[in-house]
């Protein structure tokens, strides 16, 4: 399968804490970004790393790239029960359109 | 401003009808890419259309088709559909410029086969 791969499948922490989602892709990439996704809708972009980057912050969210390994994380501070939802990450290799999404991590947050 | 809207949200089907979904992109974005979402395969490409034209393919049978109109709107059309088409079909558009592709998912239509 041309998919990345995310751990943890599922993660389920109390608001407050922080949550830590990792994924590994397969091919070289241009960038990698990440999407969440609320119970069976639409994706929503959250965040995107260019494969020059090794580190990107955008309000609660820090992302980290590592190339030589493949991978990247994301990071979710003093999370909300806003944040409950399911979280890809996503890599661009160049084709316009086409992003190769890994499994996902579904996150619940208990209030 | 109008995000991206797809039509119909859900729909049912039987095996072997045919069904055609609809998406109408932001406005002044030229890409549209439509993906299938299903538990046991995940979020897969099927295919991305940029000034009419299909620029990618993913690897789906024939049997999925689609197409772009000159105001960017797309409709993808699944024929002789199978029980393993029920999905949530997910378009999404985009500027189309390399390196730069965020993309802006609509709802989806849910498609259930029976």
């Amino acid at each position: 399968s041309q998919q990345g791969e995310e751990d943890p499948q599922a993660l389920s922490i109390q608001e407050g804490e922080n949550a830590t989602m990792n994924c590994s892709y397969k091919t070289s990439i241009n960038n990698l970004q990440w999407y969440r996704q609320n119970s069976g809708r639409g994706l929503v972009h959250l965040i995107l790393i260019r494969s020059n980057e090794r580190e990107k912050h955008s309000g609660r969210l820090r992302v980290t790239l590592d190339t030589s390994k493949k991978s990247s994380s994301l990071l979710i501070t003093a999370s909300r029960a806003a944040d409950t939802a399911s979280y890809f990450c996503a890599t661009d290799s160049g084709n316009t359109g086409k992003l190769i999404f890994g499994q996902g991590t579904t996150l619940q947050v208990k209030p | 401003k109008a995000g991206v809207t797809q039509t119909p949200r859900y729909l049912i089907k039987t095996r072997g009808q045919q069904v055609t979904l609809s998406c109408s992109p932001i406005s002044g974005h030229r890409s549209v890419s439509w993906y299938q979402q299903t538990p046991g395969q995940g979020l897969q490409f099927l295919f991305e259309y940029f000034s009419e034209t299909q620029r990618n393919k993913g690897n789906f049978p024939g049997r999925f088709s689609g197409r772009q109109f000159s105001n960017s709107r797309s409709e993808m059309n699944v024929s002789t559909l199978e029980l393993g088409d029920s999905a949530l079909y997910l378009c999404a558009s985009s500027w189309g410029v390399a390196g730069a592709n965020v993309l802006t998912f609509g709802a989806g239509s849910r498609l259930t086969v029976l």
